[in-house]
């Protein structure tokens, strides 16, 4: 089965620090995601991107984050001032195009745990 | 808004009995999709069953198998002959059709279930 990639599978950075949270979604999928997920706690949307926009967000998703396709294959999730209470699991998501699609359905990537001291 | 409810935090039961998880949700869309995702100790997110609306048969894979009652906006998980591998925490999602804005939004998660099968 076709996978989403997600690197690093744990990034450790210093409070204040810009960090990029790295993901290669599935080739033809079109709907991208990313989510996030504080230790034992629910898995929380943040932000949707389709057509190289922004679709929709969550109040999580302030003006510190960022999203970019910067080359057609990578989606990258940017941080820039990162916070205690940004440590989390962040995963990434894909979606193929929803009419018509074999499996409507989101694909996660293995996650990327954010650790901030 | 849609919303998605585990009542469950944690349930715990022995090898090989049966197990049923409980979700129930609240939406005004017609067209949407439900579910089970697993979740063990790695973190990974692993997509269990899957249920769409507009089916009204109950979504089965091997072992697990779905209660989907639309009217009631319940959409139960129910795991037979249970086994260790099974020990995970447990998040029903929903999701709009896309043609409803689903793209959009993605998925909308429960708080889990943490459910612990016992040798």
């Amino acid at each position: 089965e076709p996978e989403v990639t997600q690197t690093p599978s744990h990034q450790v950075t210093q409070m204040g620090q810009e960090v990029i949270l790295r993901c290669v979604p599935i080739s033809n999928h079109l709907y991208f995601y990313w989510y996030r997920q504080i230790l034992g706690q629910k898995v929380e949307f943040l932000v949707s991107f389709y057509n190289n926009e922004i679709s929709e967000k969550s109040e999580i998703f302030d003006d510190q984050f960022s999203v970019e396709r910067p080359d057609g294959s990578n989606f990258t999730l940017k941080i820039r001032s990162t916070k205690l209470e940004d440590s989390a699991m962040y995963f990434c998501a894909s979606r193929a195009w929803g009419e018509g699609a074999r499996d409507e359905k989101l694909f996660f990537g293995s996650g990327t745990q954010l650790s901030v001291l | 808004a849609q919303t998605v409810t585990q009542s469950q935090p944690e349930m715990s039961v022995q090898e090989a009995e049966t197990v049923t998880l409980s979700c129930t949700y609240d939406t005004s869309e017609n067209n949407y999709y439900l579910f089970w995702y697993k979740q063990p100790p790695s973190r990974q997110m692993i997509l269990v069953i899957r249920q769409e609306a507009y089916k009204q048969q109950n979504a089965t894979e091997n072992r697990f198998s779905v209660n989907f009652q639309k009217a009631a906006k319940s959409f139960s998980l129910k795991i037979s002959d249970s086994q260790l591998g099974d020990t995970a925490m447990y998040f029903c999602a929903f999701m709009k059709h896309v043609n409803s804005g689903g793209g959009a939004d993605g998925l909308t998660f429960g708080k889990g279930t943490h459910l612990i099968i016992q040798p």
